[in-house]
């Protein structure tokens, strides 16, 4: 069974402040995306990636897949009241269709 | 270009009683997937469909569920005899015709809300 664990569960900073969200698994996944949720809302997506080693940035935050493809990281830079959510990883395999979620992490940035 | 519609966004059921949740994909996109979130947690994947097909429902429990996704007219998760256990924010996603890559993106919508009572 694919699992994707997610770390820190919860996590509240300041307005200004750096922080890194994992996303880890002892399985290989041809594919990872991230996605952000608001209270009441869908997940939207905001990065894949799909090459070990990936890099992508999207404004102040940095997405990176694993070189072996089990894991991922988010960084935020300067985090903003904004970027509070609920952030979920999705890990997808070849041939089988479907994504596999990760148990989330809570972000609260305070102002 | 409108995005994933679900309705209704908000359901109240008795126990006993059947749900029906509907989702329209975006145009232009064949596939739709169902998730079901429990409060504080991640998504579940229930079922993976095309039009006329269901492609994967390994995620979907075996009794009082089911799925349609038919040629015309929107998606369609059932829950029949629903029970507390139920509740839960039912999503589904919309992705365009696979291509040669394993990867896609996938669109959702905002969800249903089921409340069993």
């Amino acid at each position: 069974t694919q699992l994707l664990e997610q770390s820190p569960q919860f996590l509240s900073i300041q307005e200004g402040e750096n922080l890194t969200v994992y996303c880890n698994s002892s399985s290989v996944f041809s594919s990872l995306q991230w996605y952000r949720q608001e209270p009441g809302e869908g997940p939207v997506l905001l990065v894949t990636v799909v090459t070990g080693g990936e890099v992508k940035k999207l404004k102040r935050l940095t997405f990176q897949f694993g070189d072996a493809r089990k894991d991922s990281s988010l960084h935020i830079t300067a985090a903003q009241p904004g970027d509070t959510g609920l952030y979920l990883c999705a890990g997808g395999t070849s041939g089988t269709y479907k994504y596999i979620f990760g148990t989330g992490t809570r972000l609260k940035v305070l102002a | 270009n409108a995005g994933v519609m679900q309705n209704p966004r908000h359901l109240v059921r008795r126990r006993g009683q059947e749900a029906r949740l509907r989702c329209s994909p975006m145009k232009g996109h064949s596939h739709v997937y169902w998730y079901r979130q429990l409060p504080e947690e991640g998504l579940k994947f229930m079922v993976y469909l095309q039009k006329e097909n269901i492609i994967d429902e390994s995620g979907m429990p075996k009794e009082r569920f089911s799925a349609e996704f038919p040629k015309e007219g929107p998606s369609i998760l059932r829950i029949q005899q629903v029970v507390r256990g139920d509740s839960a924010a039912y999503f589904c996603a919309s992705a365009p015709r696979l291509g040669q890559e394993s990867s896609y993106e996938q669109y959702f919508g905002p969800g249903t809300r089921l409340t069993v009572t």
